[in-house]
């Protein structure tokens, strides 16, 4: 099984500075990369996913991530960050033989005004 | 398309009373996943479905938990006897083929309290 953490549980960060939200995963095996937003009172929404080919993922709302195989990481950027960005940011994992994900304990993003 | 519906919203009741959560999944999706939400813990898989079947169930707590899934549009997750630790956020999703490259659809969440 894999296990993902996410060492940062709280993020702090100004208007329109820049983010970063960090995610390891403990396998070198193939794997699948997903980063999941939770806006209060609702569900896990997919931000983006890495399942192949350019390392540099795009997402909705500006994020991207970046895989990196060497390190076992994928971690979430956005250079400019907005009040409606304050939420849960979740870092999952997936192998190809399996069904199921693994999640990260999440990461609370706030966005200072 | 509609996503993954949830009912009810919220919930309270008084301990050792039973509870039954709701889950439609979207339409065409073989693979129901039953997660609980809480601060101590995150979010923990309880127990997955394929076209139906319980495939993992390695989750679920204990015996008061159980899970059913009588046909393609619908399943339950209920708890009896419930008891104050149980309280938590439960989120149903769904994926399509259940292959583990598809992203997971989730339902916006149980919200239960056990008093």
């Amino acid at each position: 099984a894999q296990s993902v953490t996410q060492l940062d549980s709280q993020v702090p960060v100004f208007e329109e500075a820049p983010v970063e939200l960090r995610c390891n995963y403990s396998s070198s095996v193939s794997v699948y990369l997903f980063w999941y937003v939770q806006y209060p009172n609702q569900g896990l929404q997919l931000l983006l996913k890495y399942l192949s080919g350019s390392t540099l993922v795009k997402g909705i709302n500006g994020f991207e991530a970046e895989f990196n195989k060497s390190q076992t990481s994928f971690h979430l950027r956005k250079p400019s960050v907005h009040i409606s960005d304050t939420a849960e940011y979740f870092c999952a994992v997936s192998e190809p033989t399996g069904n199921q994900f693994y999640f990260g304990t999440g990461t609370s993003l706030t966005v200072i005004p | 398309d509609a996503g993954v519906i949830q009912s009810p919203r919220h919930e309270v009741t008084e301990m050792g009373q039973e509870v039954t959560l709701r889950c439609k999944p979207i339409s065409g999706h073989d693979y129901l996943f039953w997660y609980r939400q809480t601060m101590m813990r995150g979010l923990e898989l309880l127990i997955y479905f394929n076209n139906n079947v319980p495939i993992d169930d390695s989750g679920m707590p204990e015996d008061r938990f159980s899970a059913k899934m009588p046909n393609a549009s619908f399943s339950t997750l209920k708890i009896q006897p419930s008891e104050p630790r149980d309280s938590a956020v439960y989120f149903c999703a769904s994926s399509p083929q259940g292959k583990s490259n598809q992203p997971q659809h989730f339902g916006d969440g149980t919200r239960l309290s056990i008093l």
